[in-house]
């Protein structure tokens, strides 16, 4: 079964530093997210793309975030600058088209620690 | 605004027993509700999800789930867990392209 595929699996940042983290969502899919889960707390929505710009964001996703499609099937989250407060399991996701129906299905996540 | 409250932080059941697991939905519009399961160490997997029709939904593994509309509710059932079982449960409701989750429910099957 296609399956959407994040790397890395886990990274130790520096606070201060710059993170990219990237996913390849599944083949024919054309909306994309990323979610974040901070330890112990629910898994939130931060960003959603589709046609090569951000449909959708949350308040968390602020300017120290962006996201981009450099290629057919790479999708990356970059931190620009990271903080304590970044250290989550982030979750990439992809669904095959928009609507109430459509399964959003989900990587493995990427946990980034920051120190 | 939509919203997904999960009763329950962690239910511990031994082995073969049957278990439940709570959900609420806030919602004032039509609902789409899922859940997902997050194995240890794990991504987050689709288990079932309700999108119209009949109120009894089947999923992956055995679990099933009703929709209640009258309770607002989208409970999580299986007959029989296995050790195989333990994980993390995610409640989930739809918001436009996006899910809403509630915090999580810990199942711990002890043998």
């Amino acid at each position: 079964e296609p399956e959407v595929t994040q790397t890395p699996s886990h990274q130790v940042t520096q606070m201060g530093q710059e993170v990219i983290l990237r996913c390849v969502p599944i083949s024919n899919h054309l909306y994309f997210y990323w979610y974040r889960q901070i330890l112990g707390q629910k898994v939130e929505f931060l960003v959603s793309f589709y046609n090569n710009e951000i449909s959708e964001k949350s308040e968390i996703f602020d300017d120290q975030f962006s996201v981009e499609r450099p290629d057919g099937s790479n999708f990356t989250l970059k931190i620009r600058s990271t903080k304590l407060e970044d250290s989550a399991m982030y979750f990439c996701a992809s669904s095959q088209q928009f609507g109430s129906g459509n399964t959003i299905y989900f990587g493995e996540g990427s946990w980034l620690t920051v120190v | 605004a939509q919203s997904v409250t999960q009763l329950d932080s962690q239910v511990p059941v031994f082995e073969e027993a049957p278990v439940e697991l709570r959900c609420n939905y806030s919602s004032s519009v039509s609902v789409y509700l899922f859940w997902y399961v997050q194995y240890p160490n794990q991504g987050l997997q689709l288990l079932l999800k309700y999108l119209s029709g009949s109120t009894l939904v089947k999923g992956i593994n055995g679990f099933e789930a009703e929709f209640n509309k009258s309770q607002t509710s989208f409970h999580l059932r299986k007959p029989s867990v296995h050790i195989s079982d333990t994980a993390e449960y995610f409640c989930a409701v739809r918001r436009g392209n996006k899910l809403v989750f509630g915090a999580g429910t810990i199942l711990r099957v002890k043998s």
